[in-house]
């Protein structure tokens, strides 16, 4: 199966601090997206990131919390600003198909990271 | 979006028992997977599966796009399948456009 990596696994960050969450992907991919999980929740749909334009967030999310960018096809990163102890959570990265599996319509995911804020 | 629900919310069997996860959706849909997400956080696929039948090896998944659920089977659980599982759908919404949206997952526990 085709591969999509994250940067960092974990992380521990201050109160007031912000992180940068990279995505890589190892084929080129229309539609990139990130998600939150926290501890024991579902999955929620933070925002679309679209290639070359700003990123299409969904409710409850905003882009000076949240700010990503998504430089070419292989490649998003989505920034935690301001964190408080609620951003503790898994951020996970996924795409909607991959040439290496030639799948169109499924979506796979990032191994995430775990972000501790304290 | 599309409203997703799972039962059961939790689940323990002993190895080598049968199970059948279900998930309703409110709308119609040109999207449904199940994934598993094991110990580590990994999410992993199980099926694209938006209409019919599939199978692969122990596990097997049917969707009824016209009466708005999907079901999961685990035939003869083994300890590795312990995890959550989770139902997620999509359709196109002329405002958001194209949105994977969860349910709230079964989590399965299979003891030896």
């Amino acid at each position: 199966s085709a591969v999509i990596s994250q940067k960092p696994s974990r992380d521990i960050c201050q109160r007031g601090t912000s992180l940068t969450i990279q995505c890589q992907v190892d084929s080129q991919v229309t539609m990139m997206f990130w998600y939150r999980q926290q501890p024991g929740q579902s999955l929620t749909l933070i925002a679309t990131a679209n290639q070359g334009s700003e990123a299409t967030y969904e409710s409850g999310f905003v882009i000076d919390k949240f700010p990503i960018s998504r430089p070419n096809l292989t490649f998003s990163t989505l920034t935690v600003s301001n964190m408080s102890p609620e951003d503790s959570s898994i951020y996970l990265c996924s795409v909607l198909g991959l040439a290496a599996t030639r799948t169109v319509d499924t979506q796979y995911f990032g191994p995430g990271t775990r972000l501790t804020v304290l | 979006g599309i409203q997703v629900e799972q039962s059961p919310p939790d689940l323990i069997l002993q190895e080598g028992a049968n199970s059948t996860l279900r998930c309703n959706f409110s709308d119609s849909v040109n999207n449904l997977q199940w994934f598993h997400q094991n110990p580590w956080g990994q999410l992993i696929n199980l099926f694209y599966i938006p209409s019919g039948t599939k199978q692969n090896g122990r596990l097997s998944a049917t969707t009824v796009a016209t009466e708005r659920y999907s079901l999961l089977y685990i035939s003869s659980s083994q300890t590795t399948d312990s995890g959550v599982y989770f139902c997620a759908v999509a359709g196109w919404d002329s405002n958001s456009g194209y949105a994977l949206n969860f349910g709230k997952g079964t989590s399965l526990l299979v003891t030896p």
